[in-house]
């Protein structure tokens, strides 16, 4: 069992739409939590970063972790098509361990 | 947030050479950087940690003899991939944070390596 799961996807939905990307993790140790976009041969950028459980809300983006079920979920509000690409969510103590990525594609 | 800097973005390079990759960080000063691989398709492999002024610290199964990770100054690392080889071809991303933990981790661009 791989340390944090990702469905890899793709994810297609029309411009406007919520999105929900979803992650599990099997270590209860984990205290840090994030999100990154990645486009296209690019390096990931950070998206959000939450410390323990709850909430974090940054514009359109809102992350929430549930460590009661190992759960961590990214939704992206009024998506565009510019959110189109593959997002990572990762989590860790010491270091980080990646989810294979979630491809998502915004139709206009 | 931070901003890492990497280079080159993309190498092509004949198999059995050696490739030097750089990873800067810009605005800040990084005692640690992490060194990762990524196939198509799939999620970053951490290879290695870098710290600055000692050894690099090396994931299970990835040869310390082949990348070669030097961190020389609290702003540089540096991987070289050494005698090269097909398989190797990848895509290589440096991260580093704003304190020892590999936390809030902020990503160079990464480069694409191809070794023909």
């Amino acid at each position: 069992q791989k340390e944090v799961e990702q469905d890899p996807g793709p994810l297609s939905v029309p411009e406007g739409a919520i999105v929900s990307l979803n992650c599990t993790y099997s270590n209860s140790a984990f205290q840090y939590f994030m999100w990154y976009r990645q486009y296209s041969r690019k390096g990931p950028e950070l998206l959000m970063y939450t410390y323990s459980s709850g909430n974090k809300e940054d514009g359109r983006f809102t992350a929430q972790v549930d460590k009661s079920s190992k759960y961590i979920s990214l939704f992206i509000r009024d998506s565009q098509p510019s959110d189109s690409a593959t997002y990572l969510c990762a989590a860790g103590l010491n270091k980080l361990v990646f989810g294979a990525g979630t491809i998502l594609r915004v139709k206009s | 947030g931070a901003v890492v800097s990497q280079h080159p973005s993309w190498v092509i390079c004949k198999s059995g050479t050696s490739v030097k990759i750089e990873c800067r960080s810009l605005d800040f000063q990084a005692t640690t950087m992490f060194w990762y691989r990524q196939f198509p398709k799939q999620s970053l492999m951490l290879m290695a940690t870098s710290n600055e002024g000692s050894k690099a610290t090396y994931e299970q199964g990835v040869e310390k003899d082949k990348f070669l990770i030097n961190h020389a100054s609290l702003t540089l690392s540096t991987l070289t991939v050494t005698s090269a080889h097909p398989e190797d071809s990848s895509f290589y991303i440096c991260s580093s944070t704003l304190g020892h933990r590999n936390t809030e981790a902020f990503f160079g661009q990464g480069t694409r390596l191809t070794v023909v």
